[in-house]
């Protein structure tokens, strides 16, 4: 399968402090990139949805204006947590999927554990 | 949007049984069903994936079914062994015009009791 890249793998800030995830897609185009936080023993929560050179589509509670997501590049979409609390202190994961084949699997990173203090 | 509902949320089997684990979805746009294992720590991998016009697809001890109709697909796990263990995510995804959103179930604690 493809591989996706996502670093770090672990972080600790301090709060009010901003810390940047990227994802990056090694051997492929990666049209469409997802970002989900995971809170312990919870299902994957999809953040949002960003789509090379667009804007990502967030999803209906997630402020937009705290996780800034840029997809900049076919191979390269970042996470930016601002002014983080403690409260953001999760597991945020990436996944990307191509459109070169339709309906295919999205591949994930290995993710990353904030932990803010 | 899209609800997908999974259960059970947990699920002990026996080594040797089977394991089944059912999944329902709400937006009848979804047209791609992947499953996921997710053991602890580590990234959800891809096991097994159904697309909408596939009613059932089998890979060795694993299989998955889709009734488009009722709006549910299932997990199959066959002669489960410890390896097994682990979360299991459904997903249902609707890709369609270079539009995609990808919505998750819950998650299935399986354990396998050796």
């Amino acid at each position: 399968g493809a591989v996706v890249s996502q670093h770090p793998s672990r972080v600790i800030c301090k709060s009010g402090t901003s810390v940047k995830i990227e994802c990056r897609s090694l051997d492929f185009q990666a049209t469409t990139m997802f970002w989900y936080r995971q809170f312990p023993k919870q299902s994957l929560m999809l953040m949002a949805t960003s789509n090379e050179g667009s804007k990502a589509t967030y999803e209906q509670g997630v402020e937009k204006d705290k996780f800034l997501i840029n997809h900049a590049s076919l191979t390269l979409s970042t996470l930016t947590v601002t002014s983080a609390h403690p409260e953001d202190s999760s597991f945020y994961i990436c996944s990307a999927s191509g459109h070169l084949i339709p309906n295919t699997e999205a591949f994930f990173g290995q993710g990353t554990r904030l932990t803010v203090v | 949007g899209e609800n997908v509902e999974q259960h059970p949320s947990t699920l002990s089997v026996q080594e040797g049984d089977s394991a089944v684990i059912k999944c329902t979805y709400s937006d009848s746009a979804s047209n791609y069903f992947p499953w996921y294992k997710q053991e602890l720590g580590k990234r959800p991998q891809l096991i097994i994936d159904i697309r909408s016009n596939v009613g059932e697809k089998k890979d060795q001890r694993i299989a998955v079914t889709l009734n488009k109709t009722a709006k549910h697909f299932s997990l199959h796990i066959t002669e489960t062994q410890p390896e097994d263990s682990a979360v299991y995510f459904c997903a249902a995804k609707e890709e369609s015009g270079g539009y995609q959103k990808v919505t998750f179930g819950i998650g299935t604690k399986l354990q396998v009791i050796p």
